[in-house]
């Protein structure tokens, strides 16, 4: 399964809400997570399911989507949300996709 | 707390074997499958091999298959990733991850 994310770079002002897109070559059902990595650090978990924030995220964090169409939405950007989001399918217990990454920066 | 403690990384030499530890704790290790993945420096993540929560079936990346061995120690909580005929594109920090967890990972340079 091919996980392609878009854009590859978001550039948004603080306060501002930034949707992030992925897709699937063929449906994964909702067996979609989404991770946060900035640099020099592990990738931490954001979405699981498609749609459930994991322990601690924020509420401005929001997951939507199933089957091959996958959004993530970040209401008001924080100065702490600019970072490398990467979307992760997990529909066969054995093998995991990432797709490429989101960055979003500052504009 | 789920932790997931990698180890084992270093500087290897072309061709040359390491061997990858990930000590697990906070859970129930052999109730999970585990995970390796990996990320070359700058680059995205790729996934490079499971491991049932048993040990007895296996799956690995086509990048690293006949290469890679992954197993398990459910007795000792720990996860394995046995590396031979390393490559320069094999140069990554390599994470360990649980379904929804991840250590902080280990880094492997492969370089003469």
């Amino acid at each position: 399964i091919v996980m392609t994310q878009s854009p590859a770079t978001l550039s948004v002002s603080p306060g501002e809400r930034a949707t992030l897109s992925c897709g699937a070559s063929q449906s994964v059902s909702s067996n979609l997570a989404w991770y946060q990595q900035k640099p020099g650090q592990a990738p931490r978990l954001l979405i699981y399911g498609a749609s459930t924030r994991a322990t601690g995220i924020p509420d401005r964090f929001s997951g939507s989507g199933s089957g091959t169409e996958f959004t993530l939405t970040i209401s008001s950007l924080q100065s702490e949300d600019f970072a490398v989001y990467y979307c992760q399918q997990y529909n066969n217990w054995a093998t995991w996709t990432f797709g490429q990454g989101t960055k979003v920066e500052i504009k | 707390e789920v932790q997931l403690l990698e180890s084992g990384g270093g500087l290897v030499q072309p061709g040359g074997s390491l061997r990858l530890s990930c000590a697990a704790s906070g859970f129930t290790f052999n109730n999970y499958a585990m995970t390796w993945v990996r990320q070359a420096p700058g680059k995205g993540l790729e996934w490079v091999s499971s491991v049932s929560s048993s040990g007895a079936s296996t799956d690995y990346a086509d990048s690293v298959k006949g290469r890679f061995t992954i197993s398990r120690d459910n007795s000792k909580n720990t996860l394995y990733l046995q590396m031979n005929s390393l490559r320069a594109d094999d140069t990554a920090v390599y994470y360990c991850a649980r379904q929804y967890y991840w250590g902080q990972g280990t880094l492997v340079t492969v370089s003469s």
